[in-house]
């Protein structure tokens, strides 16, 4: 297992054009995460699934953006419409849910760095 | 004010020296995280702590619970250190609660040799 991937790794597009990005995560995490991270700011959370289900959404998550994880491995995020402001660093982290016990294993993908112009 | 704040913003250190930064937070926790990121925005974890000290190579972590703040250590810098180290914490876990991480701005160490 090579860690979590995310592809592409750039994106560039024109404003107003739909984008996918990809995470594949470690293959034995049950749980995904999206955050967001633009220039000189930590990253900040946009959403996570636990297996297939979308278990929460940040009220950074505007309706031009959606999420699926639709056989509980590889997750997508779209963008629809894109704006300038969605410029920023996507980046994709899983992590392992033992019932009722911690946390285990968070791991971060490279990101998918998107420049909207 | 941000539930996760890091001290200092910019660090310069000349190689050998020894770096001590710095992560306070708000919030009740269940895991805190240091986290290091190059350029080109790969971010790969340091530490996870929920409590105590961690020593790797030459990075050691330490968390005091009570008092709500955590230390990121390095020994004997190197250039190769140079990078943005983040803190992030995972906060208490609450009925319904996810495991997001909340994330400090970073600190962004350069070491000159």
């Amino acid at each position: 297992d090579t860690g979590v991937s995310q592809d592409p790794r750039h994106k560039i597009t024109k404003r107003g054009q739909n984008v996918t990005f990809r995470c594949d995560p470690i293959s034995e995490h049950n749980r995904l995460y999206w955050y967001r991270q633009t220039l000189g700011q930590g990253p900040e959370f946009l959403t996570y699934f636990q297996n297939e289900a979308q278990l929460e959404k940040s009220r950074l998550l505007s309706d031009r953006f959606s999420a699926e994880r639709p056989k509980g491995s590889f997750s997508t995020l779209e963008i629809q419409r894109t704006e300038q402001g969605d410029s920023a660093m996507y980046l994709c982290a899983s992590s392992f849910l033992f019932s009722g016990s911690k946390n285990y294993g968070y791991t971060f993908g490279s990101g998918t760095r998107l420049t909207v112009v | 004010k941000n539930e996760v704040e890091q001290s200092p913003q910019n660090l310069t250190a000349q190689e050998g020296e020894f770096i001590t930064i710095n992560c306070s937070y708000s919030v009740g926790i269940s895991a805190l995280h240091w986290l290091q990121q190059h350029p080109g925005g790969g971010i790969v974890s340091l530490f996870m702590l929920s409590s105590g000290k961690k020593k790797h190579g030459r990075l050691i972590a330490t968390i005091n619970i009570q008092e709500k703040h955590s230390s990121l250590h390095i020994t004997a810098s190197h250039p190769r250190d140079s990078a943005v180290y983040i803190c992030a914490v995972r906060k208490s876990r609450y009925p319904g609660g996810s495991e997001k991480l909340v994330f400090g701005k970073g600190t962004k160490l350069t070491v000159n040799p």
